[in-house]
C-alpha cells in the first residue's frame, strides 16, 4: 500500500516557469489537499477537496491552481513560478474532512526552488 | 491566516530528559492533534484530543486538551534518539474542518 506519493521530490525552476506538482493516492480518500511549509511558518493550506470535480481555496491560494479529475489523483499547478514560491509542498488525504475522526495522511514532500 | 502559537522553537536536550511543547491559540478549537514530521518525510499524526481537559497518551507522549479549548500540551518522556524530528499541533475549529497547524518544535538530542 503506496499511501500519499508525491513527485518530483526535488524541483528547481527559473521565474516564470511552469510546473505540475503530482499526486495520488490509493486509499479510496475522498478529501485531499496540499500545504506549503516554510521555517517559522508551520503548514499552510493552499488548496482542497472533498471529491472528485470539486475543489475549494486554502489559506494560501495565490499562484496555484488544481484540479481533481479522479479520486487518486490531486495535482498542482504553478503558471508562472515566482522565489516566494520557493518551500516544501506536501500532499495530503484522509477519508473524510480534515482528520477529526479520519487522521490525514501525508506525502514525502516536494521541495521546490525557485530562482 | 489564522496561526496557532507552538513553543518553544526548538529544544535541545540530552537523552533521557523529559520534553514539554505547547500551543495556544486566541481562538476557541473543538479539536486539538499533534503531528511529528521525521526529516525528509511529511508529518504523521501522534495524538487526537476531541475533549476539554481529555488527558491523552501514547507510549512515553502524553497531551492535554485545555479547558480553555485555546491551548493544548505534549509531553514526552525519557527521550531517544527516534523522538528527533519537528512537532506540530493543529486545532479544528467548530463546524469548520479545516486544521490550522502550529509553527513547530524542533526537537534536538545532544550526544
Amino acid at each position: 500500500n503506496a499511501g500519499v506519493t508525491q513527485t518530483p521530490k526535488f524541483q528547481v525552476l527559473k521565474t516564470g516557469q511552469s510546473m505540475t506538482l503530482q499526486c495520488a493516492q490509493d486509499m479510496n480518500h475522498e478529501y485531499m489537499s496540499w500545504y506549503r511549509q516554510d521555517p517559522g511558518m508551520g503548514l499552510r493550506l493552499i488548496h482542497y477537496s472533498v471529491g472528485a470535480g470539486i475543489t475549494d481555496q486554502g489559506e494560501v491560494p495565490n499562484g496555484y491552481n488544481v484540479s481533481r479529475s479522479t479520486t487518486e489523483d490531486f495535482p498542482l499547478r504553478l503558471l508562472s513560478a515566482a522565489p516566494s514560491q520557493t518551500s516544501v509542498y506536501f500532499c495530503a488525504s484522509s477519508y473524510s474532512g480534515q482528520g477529526v475522526k479520519s487522521p490525514l495522511h501525508f506525502g514525502n514532500g516536494t521541495r521546490l526552488t525557485v530562482t | 491566516g489564522q496561526q496557532l502559537n507552538q513553543s518553544p522553537q526548538s529544544m535541545f536536550i540530552q537523552e533521557g530528559e523529559d520534553v514539554s511543547m505547547n500551543c495556544t491559540s486566541s481562538s476557541i478549537f473543538n479539536t486539538w492533534l499533534w503531528y511529528k514530521q521525521d526529516p525528509g518525510e511529511g508529518p504523521v499524526l501522534l495524538i487526537a484530543l476531541y475533549k476539554a481537559g481529555e488527558l491523552t497518551s501514547n507510549g512515553r507522549l502524553t497531551a492535554q486538551f485545555g479547558i480553555t479549548r485555546k491551548d493544548s500540551f505534549l509531553n514526552i518522556s525519557a527521550s531517544i534518539p527516534s523522538d528527533v524530528g519537528i512537532y506540530f499541533c493543529a486545532g479544528q475549529g467548530f463546524g469548520n474542518e479545516k486544521l490550522t497547524f502550529g509553527t513547530g518544535t524542533r526537537l534536538t538530542i545532544i550526544p
